[in-house]
């Protein structure tokens, strides 16, 4: 079964702290893992898309890799405008473009 | 970039009435769009594909006569929580991916999602 699991469940930071956020998974053949942020009663926004591993992508304080089992999400000298819900996800290859998995994401709190 | 609005982004209704969500994609012309549900501290889960002139695909253990899906344009989807109780208190996000050409292609766009409470 395709399953994403996150760790840790809640991540408290000093402003400037930086650090590291886990998405484990297991699908039967990946075609995407997406990074997603989520504010407190909002939608999903994009982050980043990785296809393979060894991939890496970076926004501003956000850098994704990828490995055959996991993806982390480094959060370089955080801010508290930071602060959100990272969601990961996967698509599995066979399934439709808009059927991801998602795993219950990290809440991250950037405190000044 | 592509932009995907929701309406209401807040309703509470009495257990056994109807509501509706609706879900626009703002600049771009969507054929498919996706419901996901999100429960407090779970994951978002699919409940349904959307597809514009056909029937919607439901995943497994969602109750299509429950949550119609009516997809009558290239730009809007609907759903309707029939009898409505409780245990369907939750918060409804749906979904689209923009067409080549748009910025955002290929990226699974939420919109802002809609707080259901059913007292």
């Amino acid at each position: 079964e395709d399953q994403v699991t996150q760790s840790p469940e809640a991540l408290r930071l000093q402003e400037g702290e930086s650090s590291s956020l886990n998405c484990s998974y297991t699908v039967s053949g990946l075609r995407g893992l997406f990074w997603y942020r989520q504010d407190p009663g909002k939608g999903p926004e994009f982050l980043f898309t990785l296809y393979s591993a060894g991939e890496e992508k970076e926004k501003e304080r956000l850098k994704a890799t990828l490995t055959k089992k996991e993806s982390f999400l480094h959060i370089t000298a955080p801010k508290p405008e930071d602060s959100a819900t990272y969601l990961c996800a996967v698509q599995a290859l066979g399934g439709s473009q808009g059927n991801l998995i998602f795993g219950k994401g990290t809440k991250l709190s950037v405190k000044p | 970039g592509a932009v995907v609005s929701q309406h209401p982004s807040w309703v509470i209704c009495k257990s056994g009435t109807s509501v509706k969500i609706e879900c626009r994609s703002l600049d771009f012309q969507a054929t498919t769009m996706f419901w996901y549900r999100q429960f407090p501290k779970q994951s978002l889960m699919l409940m349904a594909t959307s597809n514009e002139g056909s029937k919607a695909t439901y995943e497994q253990g969602v109750e299509k006569d429950k949550f119609l899906i009516n997809h009558a344009s290239l730009t809007l989807s609907t759903l309707t929580v029939t009898s409505a109780h409780p245990e369907d208190s939750s918060f409804y996000i749906c979904s689209a991916l923009p067409h080549r050409g748009i910025r955002g292609a290929n990226v699974l766009t939420f919109g802002a999602g809609s707080r259901l409470t059913v007292l």
